[in-house]
């Protein structure tokens, strides 16, 4: 049981490029997240999948896409990289359901964009 | 709107000794989670503990127990019993609404220096 897993750990992007983050769990999860962490920051929600083929936006969608194909993939995708998406990205996934559903954090991708 | 504020950037504490991180937070809505995440210096996320707003009782999980003040709208956490590994950021979240997806809302943190 891997839990939830991430990759790349480290990526350098330039200015445009773009991306796809990869992030799988092996725990049969309904929901899927992802977050970004800045620097002096908590985490924000960037996009989140509540199953297969259902996705919706966080607080902070501009400039990133996601897709839920299966139970267990939920990619982030960056269309066009830029400096201010340097940041280091979770995914995290947890059951549906009610009370103390914590959230299982992936290790994290630290992006930086030059 | 949901706001989580933790006004401490960074504590300190001696070992063996218990220290207190400040959490308080905003919703309008009578039914919302709050969790406690550590963040050691190697950057994984770990959950620590749980508090619902209809839990009469404080939440605990071994070393760690939450200090819920509903009317005053605080989730303090209290570490017994410090340890050198508990140096690390702490992040306080929230969650509104107690079923479906749980989308968080996470506090700026406080880093605990934990001092031999």
């Amino acid at each position: 049981n891997a839990g939830v897993t991430q990759t790349p750990k480290f990526q350098v992007l330039k200015t445009g490029q773009s991306m796809t983050l990869q992030c799988a769990q092996d725990m049969n999860h309904e929901y899927m997240s992802w977050y970004r962490q800045d620097p002096g920051m908590g985490l924000r929600l960037i996009h989140y999948s509540v199953g297969a083929g259902i996705t919706d936006q966080g607080e902070v969608p501009n400039g990133y896409n996601v897709s839920r194909s299966t139970t267990e993939d939920f990619p982030l995708r960056l269309l066009s990289a830029a400096p201010s998406q340097t940041s280091v990205y979770f995914c995290a996934s947890s059951p549906a359901g009610q009370g103390a559903d914590e959230q299982y954090f992936g290790p994290g991708t630290r992006l930086t964009v030059t | 709107a949901q706001k989580i504020t933790q006004t401490q950037p960074g504590m300190f504490v001696q070992e063996k000794e218990a220290v207190t991180l400040d959490c308080t937070y905003d919703t309008s809505d009578q039914s919302y989670g709050l969790f406690w995440y550590k963040q050691p210096s190697s950057g994984e996320m770990i959950f620590l503990i749980y508090q619902g707003s209809y839990d009469e009782q404080n939440a605990t999980e071994g070393r760690y127990s939450l200090n819920f003040q509903k009317a005053r709208k605080s989730a303090n956490l209290v570490i017994s019993a410090s340890q050198l590994g508990d140096s690390a950021m702490y992040f306080c979240a929230m969650r509104e609404g107690l079923g479906g997806y749980n989308k968080l809302i996470f506090g700026a943190g406080t880093r605990l220096a934990v001092h031999p």
